[in-house]
């Protein structure tokens, strides 16, 4: 079993459509939560960490960690064709990235 | 561009062939990560230095991967004897390692990768 799972996709949505990417973890150890995006051709970029439980809102993007249930998730809202990429979560035992472990990655396509 | 640069951007080579990827972080980064990327997956960590000391190596690193980060500034990573199971992305991240509280988090900025294709 993988620490880290994620429904690799593709998901595929109507642009204005809300997407819910989710994933779960094992290591009950974890205290940082990442989505990270990723364009064809491109490294990963941080779009937002979360520290320990709880939600956190930035513009169209809401993370919500559920500890109790290792459980995930990161919100689009109003999502544009501009948001096609692959979404990694990833997470981490203490700050600065070191032993970041990351899913697998969903592809996210948002049709005009 | 104030980012980090990975260069080659692409390397083919044939199996058996050596190959050197080099990785210039962000001005005054103090850490610098290497890791993998196979199609369909997300990175896997390799190692990583705090400034030019390597301080973890992945069980992924064989004796045939060698990094190196010469006076804490760029950083190379070498494949010796290349196998086709060595096919991958291989990105670099490099972050500014601060003390901070509890809580924050030191972003790691990735730069575009190198992609190796073994023949």
């Amino acid at each position: 079993q993988k620490e880290v799972e994620q429904d690799p996709g593709p998901l595929s949505v109507p642009e204005g459509a809300i997407v819910s990417l989710n994933c779960t973890y094992s290591n009950s150890a974890f205290q940082y939560f990442m989505w990270y995006r990723q364009y064809s051709r491109k490294g990963p970029e941080l779009l937002m960490y979360t520290y320990s439980s709880g939600n956190k809102e930035d513009g169209r993007f809401t993370a919500q960690v559920d500890k109790s249930s290792k459980y995930i998730s990161l919100f689009i809202r109003d999502s544009q064709p501009s948001d096609s990429a692959t979404y990694l979560c990833a997470m981490s035992l203490n700050t600065g990235g070191f032993k970041t472990i990351f899913g697998a990655g969903t592809r996210l396509f948002v049709k005009a | 561009d104030t980012g980090v640069s990975q260069n080659p951007r692409h390397k083919i080579t044939k199996r058996g062939q050596n190959v050197t990827f080099r990785c210039d972080p962000i001005s005054e980064h103090n850490r610098l990560y290497w890791y993998r990327q196979t199609l369909g997956q997300g990175p896997e960590f390799l190692t990583y230095f705090q400034n030019e000391a390597q301080l973890e190596k992945s069980r992924l690193l064989s004796d045939r991967f060698s990094a190196e980060r010469p006076k804490g500034s760029f950083s190379t990573l070498e494949i010796q004897r290349t196998e086709q199971g060595d096919s991958a992305m291989y990105l670099c991240a490099s972050t500014l390692r601060v003390l901070a509280g509890e809580g924050s988090y030191n972003e790691q900025f990735f730069g575009p990768g190198t992609r190796l294709t073994v023949l």
